[in-house]
């Protein structure tokens, strides 16, 4: 069965920080890889997404892709407290994984 | 706004009730996708259309019926639902560009917080 792994968390950060997340694929066969963004009651809204093997950078926010671990990160610069939310990643062969979300906490 | 709408936003409903969801999308995809987000667990999938046509469905039961009469729109009718089938409603929009392809990024609309009493 084809899996997404995240770790639920909370990740708890200060503001200012580096908050990094992280997730774990099975399926091999993955295309290209998303990150999400879901703040309390809203539905999913995507902020990254990755194809090749490296590192992906957009603002604040950078992904990173590791085919050969079956692996993908995300990293927040200068977490903020508004980036308080839960993180989904998903995979894509034929249709998107998703895995269960890892909770941020960004405190000041 | 991701041009992805739906409604109503919120609906409860009784057990003997029937109901329909509505999502529209305006960013020109080919595909649409209903999924069922409920606590605690991964968004679940439940129906796919691709250039109208329905080719996924995850075992869902028959008192969840979609329709998808183009490819902009997308209905899900709720008939007999249970308590267990409460959860957030997510409707979503990409482009597909085949098996080869697979598929780009996904845009989900605002949900629809579904009540069963």
């Amino acid at each position: 069965q084809k899996e997404v792994e995240q770790n639920s968390g909370p990740l708890s950060v200060p503001e200012g920080a580096i908050a990094s997340l992280n997730c774990t694929y099975s399926d091999r066969g993955s295309q290209s890889f998303f990150w999400y963004r879901q703040y309390s009651g809203k539905s999913p809204e995507l902020i990254m997404s990755i194809y090749s093997n490296g590192d992906k950078e957009d603002g604040r926010f950078t992904a990173q892709l590791n085919k050969a671990s079956q692996y993908v990160s995300l990293l927040i610069r200068d977490s903020q407290p508004s980036d308080s939310a839960t993180y989904l990643c998903a995979s894509n062969t034929d249709k998107l994984i998703f895995g269960t979300g890892t909770r941020l906490q960004v405190f000041p | 706004e991701t041009g992805v709408t739906q409604t109503p936003r919120h609906l409860v409903m009784g057990m003997t009730n029937k109901k329909s969801l509505k999502c529209e999308q305006h960013l020109g995809h080919n595909a649409m996708y209903w999924y069922k987000q409920s606590a605690k667990k991964p968004l679940e999938l439940m129906f796919v259309y691709n250039f109208k046509e329905q080719t996924e469905n995850n075992s869902v039961p028959s008192r969840f019926s979609p329709e998808c009469p183009n490819s902009s729109h997308l209905f899900l009718h709720l008939h007999t639902l249970q308590p267990e089938d409460s959860a957030l409603y997510l409707c979503a929009s990409s482009q597909y560009m085949g098996l080869a392809g697979g598929i780009y990024e996904q845009y989900f609309g605002p949900g629809t917080r579904l009540t069963v009493t």
